[in-house]
């Protein structure tokens, strides 16, 4: 049963520090996207990848937040430094693009607390 | 601004009622518009697709109804169950697997 992970599934963190999200997209899929989930904004798209190159990242807070896609099966989210602002859960989402299916499928997020 | 106007906020329907969740949009690019479910503590999973080519699409108890003219569509849930109990999500995108829009979601609960 092909499944995105995440981790660490919760994170606990004081305001300043630096906190790494991991994703591992479903293998053989070429699209990851990273969203942000709180509830006063809802789903938010902070960046995408095909084929591990960044298509948009205009979500994303420029300053503090990266994105990367080190290889195929490994994406990453990074904020320095984290701010109590930043408290939301962090969802990762995979999908096979050129396929004709769109499906994204959803990992089971990353819940950060900045305190 | 690229918006995905959702409604209601929050839904209470009785076991085997049917449940409405509409959606608006504004940008006219937009040419595909799923429907996620998400159950707490999970990510959101897809339950529903339609392209604008098309008015209805049916699957199972989940129906969508879509109104190009009017930039609108809806998610009908007939026959509706405890276990559908969950938040829903409209979305919209340009061409798939680019950006993606959300709605702001419906919290759904199917009381017995």
């Amino acid at each position: 049963d092909a499944r995105v992970t995440q981790t660490p599934r919760h994170k606990v963190t004081e305001m300043g520090q630096e906190v790494t999200m991991r994703c591992q997209p479903i293998l053989g899929h070429n699209t990851v996207f990273w969203y942000r989930q709180t509830m006063m904004q809802g789903l938010e798209l902070l960046a995408y990848f095909r084929n591990r190159a960044p298509l948009d990242d205009s979500g994303m807070p420029k300053d503090r937040f990266s994105a990367e896609m080190p290889d195929a099966t490994l994406a990453t989210l990074k904020i320095q430094p984290s701010e109590p602002r930043d408290s939301a859960v962090y969802f990762c989402a995979s999908g096979a693009s050129g396929t004709g299916v769109e499906t994204q499928y959803f990992g089971p997020g990353t819940r950060l607390l900045v305190l | 601004q690229q918006q995905v106007k959702q409604s209601p906020q929050s839904l209470i329907v009785q076991k085997g009622g049917i449940s409405i969740i509409n959606c608006a949009y504004e940008n006219t690019a937009f040419d595909y518009f799923p429907w996620y479910q998400q159950f707490p503590g999970k990510g959101p999973a897809l339950l529903i697709a339609i392209r604008p080519d098309v008015s209805e699409k049916k699957e199972g108890r989940f129906t969508i109804s879509f109104n190009k003219s009017a930039k609108q569509f809806s998610l009908h849930i007939m026959d509706s169950q405890p276990g559908d109990s969950a938040t829903y999500f409209c979305a919209a995108s340009i061409g798939g697997y680019q950006k993606v829009t959300f709605g702001t979601g419906t919290k759904l609960q199917v009381i017995p």
